[in-house]
């Protein structure tokens, strides 16, 4: 099954703000929007941003997503070393019927 | 709080079976689709089942479909995975999550293994 395209790595100072992009096609990013998934080492995957640009209860404004045809981006401003995760792109397929995940994107606070 | 905890991971040899479980509390279990999505050691997300609130539809990865069984028991509030003939390639942590992938367990470690 076909994966979302995301960057390997994102590397931005502590309190700039760091955008993640996210590449897919009319069947699965552009069809029910995308979904973020934070992923810190040791911890499960959080969800902190939805359907493009709904945010989670309890997930902090820093967090915002949005989407431009077929592909999604998340903006982190005020980086935090808390933040420092792998990111992960997620959409629904119709036509794979299938999740499908983009590779990740590793961002570094500096 | 919704919590979902996964269990039945385990070392087992290729071509054996494990069944994972994942108890759910917190939410309306039976008006939610539910997933098992795994991450192999080193390597990133991968979805591997969907089960849709019925149990009457099932989705899975291309590498799985013939081998694993998704499943769920609405009135024990659980989801499961039956795996068989068990490969190496599926070693991983697998994670029970729900709906938009909005909940996740902790994950339960399966390693397949000689």
């Amino acid at each position: 099954q076909a994966g979302l395209t995301q960057p390997p790595s994102v590397s931005k100072d502590l309190s700039q703000t760091a955008t993640l992009t996210c590449t897919g096609d009319s069947n699965n990013v552009a069809y029910q929007g995308a979904g973020w998934l934070q992923h810190r080492r040791g911890h499960p995957p959080k969800l902190v941003a939805y359907r493009d640009g709904n945010r989670p209860s309890g997930i902090s404004e820093r967090f915002s997503a949005s989407r431009s045809g077929n592909t999604a981006s998340l903006t982190i401003t005020g980086l935090q070393p808390e933040d420092e995760a792998d990111y992960y792109c997620s959409a629904w397929d119709r036509i794979l019927t299938a999740w499908v995940f983009g590779g990740g994107t590793e961002l570094t606070v500096l | 709080e919704v919590r979902l905890v996964e269990s039945g991971g385990g070392l087992v040899q290729p071509g054996g079976s494990l069944r994972l479980s994942c108890a759910a509390s917190g939410f309306t279990f039976s008006r939610e689709w539910m997933s098992w999505v795994r991450q192999a050691p080193g390597r990133g997300l991968e979805w591997v089942a969907t089960i849709k609130p019925d149990g009457n539809d099932k989705f899975y990865v291309d590498s799985v479909r013939g081998r694993f069984t998704i499943s769920r028991d609405n009135a024990k509030n659980s989801l499961y995975l039956q795996m068989n003939s068990l490969r190496a390639e599926d070693t991983a942590l697998y994670y029970c999550t729900s709906g938009l992938l909005d909940y996740w367990g902790q994950g339960t470690l399966v390693t397949v293994s000689s």
